[in-house]
């Protein structure tokens, strides 16, 4: 049991460019969401879903998209990426709504440049 | 609109000293949960504990323990005979359960420092 794994673990990107962060739960569970956390600060949360192929905004949607095509999964996308979506992104999944405790990823730290 | 404020930016102590970690949060739910994640060096985010507001009794967990208090709006983390391993930043986190599928509000961490 993985629990939530994410790849790639580190990526550069140049300004303009766009990439996919991956996201994977092996746990079955239904809820899933991606938060961002800048440097000392808290996680803010930018989407997330309640089950396969359902998905909704959160605090900070802007420049993002995401996909729901099954229950494990749940890509973040970044089109035309800029310099403040520099950051760590976390994916977690939980197995209901709030106030199910949520189990995150590893985080993937991208840096635009 | 939900809030959680964590005061302590950075708190450094020296091993085996005890620490508590301050945690303040605002709400207009009655019904809401609390956690604290630790988040060490490597990175990752780690579920620590998850408490309802119904139920205001502390709770220790080995080294660990936790502090509810609803007159003050606050749940603090308190580690004793704290280890260099428990470094970390530490935060504190609310959910309402009003219905909404919003994850979760953080504060913005407190630095752990123990030093040797």
């Amino acid at each position: 049991n993985a629990g939530v794994t994410q790849t790639p673990k580190f990526r550069i990107l140049k300004i303009g460019q766009s990439m996919t962060l991956q996201c994977t739960q092996d746990m079955n569970h239904n809820y899933m969401y991606w938060y961002r956390q800048d440097p000392g600060m808290g996680l803010k949360l930018i989407y997330y879903s309640v089950g396969a192929g359902i998905t909704d905004k959160g605090e900070v949607p802007n420049g993002y998209n995401v996909s729901r095509s099954t229950t494990e999964d749940f890509p973040l996308r970044l089109e035309l990426a800029a310099p403040s979506q520099t950051s760590v992104y976390f994916c977690a999944s939980s197995w209901g709504g709030p106030p199910d405790t949520q189990y995150f990823g590893p985080g993937t730290r991208l840096t635009v440049l | 609109a939900q809030k959680v404020t964590q005061a302590q930016t950075e708190i450094s102590v020296v091993e085996k000293e005890d620490v508590t970690l301050d945690c303040v949060y605002e709400t207009r739910d009655t019904t809401y949960y609390l956690f604290w994640y630790k988040q060490p060096p490597s990175g990752e985010l780690v579920f620590l504990i998850r408490r309802n507001s119904f139920d205001e009794q502390n709770e220790i967990s080995g080294r660990y323990s936790w502090n509810f208090q609803k007159s003050t709006s606050s749940f603090n983390f308190t580690i004793t005979a704290s280890q260099v391993v428990d470094s970390a930043v530490y935060f504190c986190a609310l959910s309402e359960a009003g219905g909404s599928a919003d994850g979760l509000t953080f504060g913005k961490g407190t630095h752990l420092i123990i030093q040797p």
